[in-house]
């Protein structure tokens, strides 16, 4: 069976200063992994996948995440945070067919001044 | 952005009453998806579609059935709609499995 845990429910960061999401992740299958992010009232938007490859993907605005199956973690990062990140972000686990998605339950990530 | 639209964007309706939601795409993918975004719960995956009336459950199947007859639109209904029901519906679509999905826009429903 398939779980995900979103290890923060909520992160605050002054802008500027490094990001880090975690996200730790149940498979019984070489997972598909992802992150979306999703900005107040509007839908989801994919940030990056790790789909076997390299286990440091790169994705959109400046953010990674690292693939490290020994810890079966997919925590998102960024150096410097920016104002326009504050959101909420969802990791999200699939199996090698992809139907069965699960998200976690979000974190929502606070930008300070 | 993908070329995904939901109507209608916002319904409120009464308890027992049947509601029908469609997603539409642009994109020819074949993937279609239904999920439901309740606080506390990320996103569940109501039903999904692998092709035209190929279709299957998802994690919280009770209660909603879908159709797909054409490629570009899938439609999720509530029979009989519950105040449980109340939610944001998003629809997604992907072109195969393992790529990642786009979202609608979300509909806003609510069951008085």
């Amino acid at each position: 069976a398939q779980s995900v845990t979103q290890l923060d429910s909520h992160v605050s960061v002054s802008e500027g200063t490094p990001v880090l999401l975690r996200c730790n992740y149940s498979s019984s299958y070489s997972p598909s992994l992802f992150w979306y992010v999703q900005h107040p009232n509007k839908g989801l938007q994919l940030l990056l996948k790790y789909t076997s490859a390299a286990t440091l993907v790169k994705g959109i605005n400046g953010f990674e995440a690292e693939f490290k199956k020994s810890e079966t973690s997919f925590h998102l990062t960024k150096p410097s945070a920016h104002m326009s990140d504050a959101a909420e972000y969802f990791c999200v686990v699939s199996d090698t067919g992809g139907f069965k998605t699960i998200f976690g339950a979000g974190t929502r990530l606070f930008v300070k001044a | 952005d993908a070329g995904i639209t939901q109507s209608p964007r916002h319904k409120v309706t009464e308890t027992g009453t049947p509601v029908t939601l469609r997603c539409h795409q642009t994109e020819n993918h074949r993937y279609m998806y239904w999920y439901r975004q309740d606080p506390g719960h990320g996103l569940r995956l109501i039903h999904y579609s692998y092709g035209v009336k190929d279709t299957d459950k998802g994690e919280v199947s009770d209660g909603y059935s879908v159709s797909r007859s054409k490629t570009e639109d899938f439609l999720l209904t509530l029979e009989s709609a519950t105040s449980s029901q109340t939610s944001v519906y998003f629809c997604a679509i992907s072109e195969d499995t393992y790529s990642g999905q786009f979202f609608g826009p979300g509909t806003r429903l609510t069951v008085l």
